[in-house]
């Protein structure tokens, strides 16, 4: 049983939209929560991460928003590209050893 | 630098027969992972090392063993291949004290 739950399974947006990856957790233990990029044939990247005591984190057109109360966070990207088409992954842990993946999400960003 | 790297990064084998699935990074990472990425169900975590000499289970261990007798190498075997096993299998490593995981290009391997 997947302890992060990751939706959509796969996303389809015009070039300049903002695609929201969503995920939700269970264990309340969990102290980080990355997002990882993974293109076809290639390992996950980091991407973006944050921590419960902070709602918001953005490192670009990459976003992070964070609801500890729902236990819910989700990825946004502004000014979406066509390069920015790829697999996306969140993930929580509590000691950086036992990480947790979603499902993962595959995003199509058209010309 | 070349990072994380695998070997081999395809493989075929038959129900029964047994592989070794090398990780090696030049990093000097004290901790090293492996993880199976399986359509629909993300990556899990089958065993990691936080240094030499040292291992633990993940998620899923069973009908996997793994050592790490030098720093920069993480060895996975699979004594007795089943169906099951078919998946991609990513190494990842890090430095302690700082929580981002460097995967290597990931091995593809089908059991027959």
């Amino acid at each position: 049983q997947q302890q992060v739950k990751q939706s959509p399974q796969s996303l389809i947006v015009q070039k300049g939209g903002i695609p929201i990856i969503n995920c939700a957790y269970e264990n309340t233990a969990f102290d980080y929560f990355p997002w990882y990029q993974q293109f076809p044939g290639k390992g996950p990247a980091l991407l973006i991460a944050i921590r419960p005591d902070v709602s918001e984190k953005k490192e670009g057109r990459f976003t992070i928003s964070f609801n500890k109360s729902a236990k819910q966070f989700s990825l946004h990207i502004m000014d979406s590209q066509p390069g920015d088409s790829a697999t996306y992954f969140c993930a929580a842990t509590y000691n950086n050893n036992d990480m947790r993946f979603g499902a993962g999400t595959r995003l199509t960003v058209k010309p | 630098n070349a990072g994380v790297t695998q070997t081999p990064k395809f493989r075929v084998l038959k129900t029964g027969q047994s592989m070794t699935l090398l990780c090696a990074q030049d990093m000097n990472h004290e901790y090293m992972y492996w993880y199976r990425q399986d359509p629909g169900m993300g990556l899990r975590l089958i065993h990691y090392s936080v240094g030499e000499g040292t291992t633990a289970k993940g998620e899923v261990p069973d009908g996997y063993n793994v050592s790490r007798l030098k720093k920069q190498n993480f060895l996975l075997g699979l004594e007795s291949a089943a169906p099951s096993q078919t998946s991609v299998y990513f190494c990842a490593s890090r430095y302690r004290g700082r929580y981002e995981q460097f995967f290597g290009p990931g091995t593809r391997l089908t059991v027959l």
